[in-house]
């Protein structure tokens, strides 16, 4: 267990709607980090949060929206879904910017 | 622009030592990391370079040139569990940018 939290763990729905993915970073971190990884293809990072406020974006779809909480947890939204984001969405925490980033175990999207 | 290339796949035999290369093209530059993932899990830290130099954590060393803009990934005393895609990382200002990966596969 790394301390990150993600659920659901398995997601499956249809084109056109939306789901919320949701993360809990590991305790005492304050940076949370959303990434996409399609099969076969390398982590794109989508958008990065500190502390509450957003730090730095990615290739994030308009689709797609995050926001982190007051308690620090956050929150991955997807909206019209189309077949191409079924993906792994992982999660990542860290102290600061720079530091290591620790992983959650992924939420596994599957559009059909 | 930002760009990061490694090997897609690379074998190796059980016991030998393999080393994977990654070169990196970014607008800025905070440290470079590595990062292990087997198949459908979570990514997991294996070493971190912000200054030239080797680093080496038992079976694992990592080395950096900034001015080259290259790094490596050595493995040494290769075991089968180590067969896993490995993972060059930038962090670029607030950003971690991740290279696809490298797909290595160890053999008995």
């Amino acid at each position: 267990d790394s301390g990150v939290t993600q659920t659901p763990k398995h997601l499956i729905t249809a084109t056109g709607q939306r789901v919320t993915l949701r993360c809990s970073p590991r305790s005492g971190d304050l940076s949370v980090y959303w990434y996409q990884q399609s099969l076969d293809q390398g982590l794109q990072f989508l958008i990065q949060y500190y502390n509450g406020e957003e730090r730095a974006k990615g290739n994030i779809l308009e689709r797609f929206s995050a926001q982190q909480f007051p308690d620090l947890h956050s929150e991955l939204n997807l909206s019209s879904l189309e077949l191409g984001d079924s993906a792994l969405y992982f999660c990542a925490s860290s102290v600061t910017g720079a530091n290591v980033l620790t992983f959650g175990a992924g939420s596994r999207l599957t559009v059909l | 622009g930002q760009n990061i290339d490694q090997p897609t796949e690379m074998t190796a035999t059980e016991g030998a030592i393999v080393q994977i290369n990654c070169t990196y093209q970014t607008s800025g530059f905070n440290g470079l990391f590595w990062y292990q993932q087997h198949a459908g899990e979570a990514p997991t830290f294996l070493s971190y370079n912000v200054l030239d130099g080797l680093e080496e954590k038992g079976r694992f060393s990592s080395f950096l040139s900034r001015s080259k803009g290259y790094s490596y990934l050595l493995l040494k005393e290769l075991q089968m569990k180590d067969s896993a895609s490995y993972l060059c990382a930038v962090y670029n200002t607030d950003k971690l940018i991740f290279g696809t990966g490298t797909r290595l596969q160890v053999f008995p």
